[in-house]
């Protein structure tokens, strides 16, 4: 158990409201990552951190901002929710011993209508 | 770009039924390929990680295997709890698990 918390775990919201998603983590990993998992599509990099003010965008980074301010959360938002933004959105990180396997969260069921 | 194709999508077995699941992949040099279960409502748990042809890994009634061109799951012996999506992933030469890229999974079935 790599001690990751998301939340919420299920979220329903209308388009163009604004949505924060939280990861917590217990055991000051470096890197940390959000994935976005839709049906027909493979998981998918949004942004990630490498540190506390450090991230960088992923493949499908439009329409997301992140901000890390303290080693344990990582957040993801959505400024303005689009329809195609429901998804089911998990968290990862990645242990500084074996940096390429990622341990995940359970995810965040997100529903935009 | 790197590409990945699992097959099938779906798969339904008999318990102790043996069979195998396939990941497809296209990348410029391979510096892993992680193999991942996830279940209904879960994140993906990693299983495996393959880093050249030739290698195997065993875990319980799972193996993986890899060459060039693709790698295999392997299933001995299935049980109900082994039902799950499996998951492959290619880490190509740029970077960390940024670098990552998923197949869409196979969804497998155990019917006792």
């Amino acid at each position: 158990d790599a001690g990751i918390t998301q939340s919420p775990r299920h979220k329903v919201t209308e388009t163009g409201t604004p949505v924060t998603l939280r990861c917590h983590q217990t055991e000051n990993h470096r890197y940390m990552y959000w994935y976005r998992q839709d049906p027909g599509h493979g998981l998918r990099l949004i942004h990630y951190s490498y540190g506390v003010k450090d991230t960088d965008k992923g493949e499908v980074s439009d329409g997301y901002s992140v901000s890390r301010s303290k080693t344990e959360d990582f957040l993801l938002t959505l400024e303005s929710a689009t329809s195609s933004q429901t998804s089911v959105y998990f968290c990862a990180i990645s242990v500084i011993y074996s940096p390429s396997i990622l341990h995940f969260g359970n995810g965040t069921r997100l529903t935009v209508t | 770009e790197d590409q990945v194709t699992q097959s099938p999508e779906a798969l339904r077995l008999q318990e102790g039924e043996s069979s195998s699941l396939n990941c497809s992949y296209t990348v410029s040099g391979l510096r892993g390929l992680f193999w991942y279960r996830q279940d209904p409502g879960k994140g993906p748990e990693f299983l495996f990680t393959l880093y050249s042809a030739g290698e195997e890994k065993e875990k319980e009634r799972l193996k993986a295997t890899l060459t060039k061109k693709e790698s295999f799951l392997h299933i001995t012996a299935p049980k109900p709890e082994d039902s799950a999506t499996y998951l492959c992933a290619v880490q190509g030469p740029g970077g960390g698990a940024d670098g990552l890229t998923f197949g869409k999974g196979t969804h497998l079935i155990i019917q006792p």
